[in-house]
């Protein structure tokens, strides 16, 4: 079971900061926060993660708060092809397998 | 390319009939995980492999499914007797086993539709 809550979807401005919140209020200590996005019809492409620093790559900014019960993705200047739904994950990296298990994501549309 | 590759990508079949999907992970991946993907939905996880032990399969891979990685590099899962119902989107994934907070990475899927 998803171990996260999302909204449903946002919408974001073309050329604003898109910024993406998670509750993650049940995350152990040995629990990663994973962000994925799917652009429709492809498959999951792998965003950020971090465990309670925040993160920042080419791609996006990761935030997470001192209590690790939340969590916001960032990007910067969101462009169409950032549509897509984003989905936030709770991985633990010691479990065995410590496969991905997918919520609902929230849906975000950029427009222009 | 050196990203997880599946294939077919596209499958129309009968109802009733046999379907098989590949997949190849990034090179040197020792971990290779099965999902599957309805329309509107997150994907779900079918398998997974850690080289050619299967140590993991979800209640949702039916005894109609089956998935094997015979020599612990590419993967196939093969669906019998196909039922509408099985019509998605089958992704796999694969991911080291350590280094680089073992991120998965998904291949682009392989879309089976069931008539």
């Amino acid at each position: 079971d998803a171990k996260t809550t999302q909204p449903t979807s946002m919408d974001c401005a073309e050329g604003r900061a898109a910024n993406l919140p998670c509750n993650h209020s049940t995350i152990s200590g040995n629990e990663y926060v994973y962000w994925y996005r799917q652009i429709h019809s492809q498959g999951p492409q792998y965003i950020i993660h971090g465990l309670k620093n925040n993160e920042t790559n080419e791609m996006a900014s990761l935030i997470i708060t001192e209590d690790r019960k939340s969590s916001t993705l960032i990007l910067p200047h969101a462009t169409l092809r950032d549509t897509a739904v984003y989905y936030c994950i709770v991985r633990h990296l010691m479990e065995y397998g410590n496969k991905l298990v997918f919520g609902a994501g929230t849906i975000l549309r950029v427009k222009s | 390319d050196t990203g997880v590759s599946q294939d077919p990508r596209h499958k129309i079949t009968k109802r009733g009939q046999n379907v098989t999907f590949r997949c190849d992970p990034i090179s040197e991946h020792n971990r290779l995980y099965w999902y599957r993907q309805t329309l509107g939905q997150g994907p779900e996880f079918l398998t997974y492999f850690q080289n050619e032990a299967q140590l993991e399969k979800s209640r949702l891979l039916s005894d109609r499914f089956s998935a094997e990685r015979p020599k612990g590099s590419f993967s196939t899962l093969e669906i019998q007797r196909t039922e509408q119902g099985d019509s998605a989107m089958y992704l796999c994934a694969s991911s080291p086993r350590s280094g680089s907070g073992n991120t998965i990475y998904f291949g682009e899927g392989s879309w089976l539709t069931v008539v």
